[in-house]
C-alpha cells in the first residue's frame, strides 16, 4: 500500500496570505489527524477528521481549519499566515474508529516571511 | 489532559551500546503508548506500540519497550546501537476514550550514534 502522501513538500508565503495544505490518507484508512512541528512548541495536535466530521480538536486560533472528503482525503487551511505559523506540518492516518496507530506522511514545511 | 516525559533530550551512545531512551505517562488509566522516530527531513516512522496486556512490545529496527504501570514509564530499549539509529525519537500517547485520534507527544529524545 502507498503511505501517506502530503503536497506542496514545502511552501514559502508572506505574511497575511492563506494557504491550503494537502493530505491523502493511507488506502482505506478513514481517520486523518493533524499537527505541527515546532522547535519551540514541539508536535501540537490540530485536528482530527472521522467520516468527513470534525472528532477532536486542538487549542489553535480559528484561523486554522481543516476538512475531509468522501474520499478521506483531507486538507487544511491557514489564513492570514503569521511568522510563527511556521513549521513542519504533519498528516496522519488511521485506519479506524477504533484503531490508535498512526501512520504520518513525511511532512509540508511552510516558511512565513 | 494526557501528558508524556521524556528525560534527556539528547542521549549519545557508542556505537555497539545498549540505547536507553525514557518516557513516562502520565494517566490513571493505562493508554495507548507509541514509539516514533523522526529522520531529518521526514516525517514520524512508527517503531512500536503498546495496545494490550502483553508488556513487553517489540518493534521494528531490533527495538522493544516495556510498559510498566507501577511505574508509569514506556522506555525504549536497543541492546546494540548501530549508526542508521541516529535520529529523534518520540514517545506518543493516546486516550482510550474521547480523545481518540489525537496522539499527546514527549518533546523527543535526539539519539547521536558515535563511531
Amino acid at each position: 500500500k502507498a503511505g501517506v502522501t502530503q503536497t506542496p513538500r514545502y511552501l514559502i508565503k508572506t505574511r497575511g496570505q492563506q494557504v491550503t495544505l494537502s493530505c491523502s490518507p493511507i488506502s482505506g484508512h478513514r481517520s486523518v489527524s493533524w499537527y505541527q512541528q515546532t522547535p519551540g512548541q514541539g508536535l501540537q495536535f490540530l485536528f482530527e477528521y472521522f467520516s468527513e466530521t470534525q472528532r477532536n480538536k486542538g487549542n489553535f486560533p480559528g484561523r486554522f481549519s481543516g476538512r475531509q472528503f468522501s474520499n478521506s482525503r483531507s486538507e487544511m487551511n491557514v489564513s492570514t499566515l503569521e511568522l510563527g505559523d511556521s513549521a513542519l506540518y504533519l498528516c496522519a492516518s488511521s485506519s479506524s474508529g477504533s484503531s490508535y496507530e498512526q501512520y504520518f506522511g513525511p511532512g509540508t514545511r511552510l516558511t512565513v516571511t | 489532559a494526557q501528558s508524556v516525559t521524556q528525560l534527556g533530550s539528547h542521549v549519545s551512545v557508542s556505537e555497539g551500546a545498549l540505547v536507553l531512551l525514557r518516557c513516562n505517562y502520565s494517566s490513571s488509566v493505562p493508554p495507548y503508548l507509541f514509539w516514533y522516530v523522526q529522520y531529518p527531513n521526514q516525517g514520524l516512522q512508527l517503531l512500536l506500540k503498546y495496545t494490550s496486556a502483553a508488556t513487553l512490545v517489540k518493534g521494528i529496527n531490533g527495538f522493544e519497550a516495556e510498559f510498566k504501570k507501577s511505574e508509569t514509564s514506556f522506555h525504549l530499549t536497543k541492546p546494540s546501537a548501530h549508526m542508521s539509529d541516529a535520529a529523534e525519537y518520540f514517545c506518543a500517547v493516546t486516550d482510550r476514550g474521547s480523545t481518540l485520534g489525537r496522539l499527546y507527544f514527549g518533546r523527543g529524545t535526539q539519539l547521536t550514534v558515535w563511531p
